[in-house]
């Protein structure tokens, strides 16, 4: 079935230590997305690719980059993980034009100690 | 700020009993989607509507999107404890962007 994956679905890092977060897509969609989502609130959105080109958040920290090499795969890179960076962490896909809707992944959900 | 409200924030029911969910913006969408999230998964899409008035219909739960395309109602009937999870409603504004509401946390209880 087609359909979006995320490694790991639970990651643990150590304050400050750079942590990257994959996504990777079997549905060819040429939207990718990365939101982050903390305990019963909306997700939010920190950028997406349209395919190869980058869309970032006016309000996403310096902290969080994304690297997207090819179609199927997308990457989130936490430089200096903070306690503050907790969260579900959720890749999407999308064709351009919404009508079919997003389809994310499972998540990864990261524990900074 | 919040461009999509969701009330209430958070219901708790008994199996059985009828619900309604609102999502209400000041802004208009092109399109507006339903999720359904449960504990450590990803958002599931359940509707997509994109008509002013449009009704839809997904066994016991129903999706209407305003007229003027500025807000939606999820109406549950006979709810039952597998419909317990969060209800996130999300709004399309052209591009390729959803935005979010902050979500209903629904809970069945049997």
């Amino acid at each position: 079935d087609a359909m979006v994956i995320q490694n790991p679905r639970y990651q643990v890092t150590q304050f400050g230590k750079p942590v990257t977060l994959s996504c990777s897509q079997t549905l060819n969609h040429n939207v990718m997305y990365w939101y982050q989502q903390k305990s019963s609130q909306a997700p939010k959105l920190l950028f997406h690719y349209y395919d190869k080109d980058f869309n970032n958040e006016a309000d996403t920290p310096d902290n969080f980059q994304s690297r997207r090499p090819n179609t199927s795969f997308c990457f989130l890179d936490i430089r200096s993980p903070g306690l503050g960076d907790a969260a579900m962490y959720l890749c999407a896909t999308s064709s351009s034009q919404l009508s079919g809707g997003y389809t994310f992944g499972s998540g990864t959900r990261l524990t900074v100690v | 700020t919040q461009l999509l409200e969701q009330s209430p924030q958070f219901l708790s029911i008994q199996e059985g009993e009828n619900l309604t969910v609102y999502c209400n913006s000041s802004s208009v969408f092109s399109s507006l989607q339903w999720y359904r999230q449960e504990p450590g998964e990803g958002p599931v899409l359940l509707v997509t509507v994109v008509t002013g008035g449009e009704v839809k219909k997904l066994k016991r739960l129903t999706f209407q999107f305003g007229d003027a395309r500025k807000d939606s109602s999820l109406h549950i009937t006979a709810a039952q404890p597998g419909d317990t999870g969060l209800y996130l409603c999300a709004g399309g504004r052209g591009a390729q962007k959803l935005v979010f509401g902050q979500g209903t946390r629904l809970t069945i209880n049997p």
